[in-house]
């Protein structure tokens, strides 16, 4: 079953909005992590809520997981042109092999200057 | 730190030919290593997974001796794709974790290699 599935699936806003990103899953995770990826390169961690976390920030970003809704979002306040990017939420199963990161189909967003 | 370096960024081969990959951790030790593979504005599907010293675990529907992986040491594993195919046409990327096993979700990635067979 695919693990992490991102919405929107694209987003356009101006520099200076804030852009959230949401995330859904469905089976039990021990952590969730977002990741960012520019366009032909690799991906560089932001940030990972374990699942006994319900908020996070770093910087200019703020994360939230709901375990009841098997969910989480990713705020970027303050958007700037090199946000642009996509955005990939990734999961780590409880149980089992809980090393493998399931990555959703990500967020491509568009931060116009 | 927690770099991860791939080579090539970039190959082109002919079809029939075989392609090798260096992912490097360089600096740090990669108890397990990982290869992923992503097609154009789609996500990153899990390939297989290495520890040094060991064989390669892969995911269902990866062919072991299409794709060969060699971690032989700590810093370094090698993906092979062996008799390349267009379809094998991809962006690879790999990543590595200082931690064993059952805790290696935190894995640090490489930039990736796009590979372009004709």
């Amino acid at each position: 079953s695919q693990q992490g599935e991102e919405d929107p699936q694209a987003l356009s806003i101006q520099e200076g909005e804030n852009a959230t990103m949401n995330c859904s899953y469905k089976t039990s995770i021990n952590n969730l992590q977002w990741y960012r990826q520019n366009s032909g390169r690799g991906l560089v961690h932001l940030i990972l809520i374990r699942s006994n976390e319900r908020e996070k920030h770093s910087g200019r970003l703020r994360v939230t997981l709901d375990t009841s809704k098997k969910s989480s979002s990713l705020l970027i306040t303050a958007s700037r042109a090199a946000d642009t990017a996509s955005y990939f939420c990734a999961t780590d199963a409880s149980g089992g092999s809980n090393y493998k990161l399931t990555f959703g189909k990500g967020t491509l967003l568009t931060v116009n200057p | 730190g927690a770099v991860v370096s791939q080579h090539p960024s970039r190959v082109i081969c002919k079809s029939g030919t075989s392609v090798k990959i260096e992912c490097r951790s360089l600096d740090f030790q990669a108890t397990t290593m990982f290869w992923y593979r992503q097609f154009p504005k789609q996500s990153l599907m899990l390939m297989a997974t290495s520890n040094e010293g060991s064989k390669a675990t892969y995911e269902q529907g990866v062919e072991k001796d299409k794709f060969l992986i060699n971690h032989a040491s700590l810093t370094l594993s090698t993906l092979t794709v062996t008799s390349a195919h267009p379809e094998d046409s991809s962006f690879y990327i790999c990543s590595a974790s200082p931690l064993p096993g059952q805790t290696a979700y935190e894995q640090y990635f490489g930039p990736g290699t796009r590979l372009t067979v004709t």
